[in-house]
């Protein structure tokens, strides 16, 4: 079972900051939280990750709520190209290093 | 730098045929793993490798085995294959230290009949 739950769809206009939401509420203490996306079926593209401080890089920002329970991913300037599937994935840092893969949040941009 | 090449691209097998994809990466990167996609869902994990001469099995792993002779190469064979096994598969690779994120090839669109 998918250990994160996200929203089946989300629009946003373009220009416009996309906040995608994440629950993780059972996530233990040395799983990280990362986000990937992908675009007509090509492979999921990495975008950020993080354990329990906010992170930000060139692509977007990721903000983790204090007791971990959930996430948001957040695209600050949202354009066409960024139309895609977000997963919002939890990763045990262990030699199985498996990510669990829910459905995902389809994010559109609106012209 | 070429990062995750996987090969074909597209293929379509007759059932009972058998056939390997194939996967390399540049990096050095010692996790390499195996995962199929199928329309509407997420990814799940058939096999993975934690460096040459290790390998393991995911949640998926029936009717698939693999091989880690280096570290650059992965392939993924198909023994005899199904209709359920058509799918879309990806070849993903990491570093193991630290938090180090799945670098992902583009992916074959298997299609059995």
């Amino acid at each position: 079972d998918a250990k994160t739950t996200q929203p089946t769809s989300m629009d946003c206009a373009e220009g416009r900051a996309a906040n995608l939401p994440c629950n993780h509420s059972t996530i233990s203490g040395n799983e990280y939280v990362y986000w990937y996306r992908q675009i007509h079926s090509q492979g999921p593209q990495y975008i950020i990750h993080g354990l329990k401080n906010n992170e930000t890089n060139e692509m977007a920002s990721l903000i983790i709520t204090e007791d971990r329970k959930s996430s948001t991913l957040i695209l600050p300037h949202a354009t066409l190209r960024d139309t895609a599937v977000y997963y919002c994935i939890v990763r045990v840092m262990d030699s199985n290093y498996q990510l669990i893969w829910g459905a995902g949040t389809k994010l559109i941009i609106k012209p | 730098n070429a990062g995750v090449t996987q090969t074909p691209k597209f293929q379509v097998l007759k059932t009972g045929q058998s056939m390997t994809l194939q996967c390399a990466q540049d990096m050095n990167h010692e996790y390499m793993s195996w995962y199929r996609q199928d329309p509407g869902m997420g990814l799940r994990l058939i096999h993975y490798s934690v460096g040459a001469g290790i390998t393991d099995q995911g949640e998926v792993p029936n009717g698939y085995n693999v091989s880690r002779s280096t570290t650059e190469d992965f392939p993924l064979r198909l023994l005899s294959a199904a209709p359920s096994q058509t799918s879309v598969y990806f070849c993903a690779s990491s570093y193991l230290q630290g938090s180090s994120p799945l670098h992902f090839g583009n992916g074959t669109r298997l299609t059995v009949t």
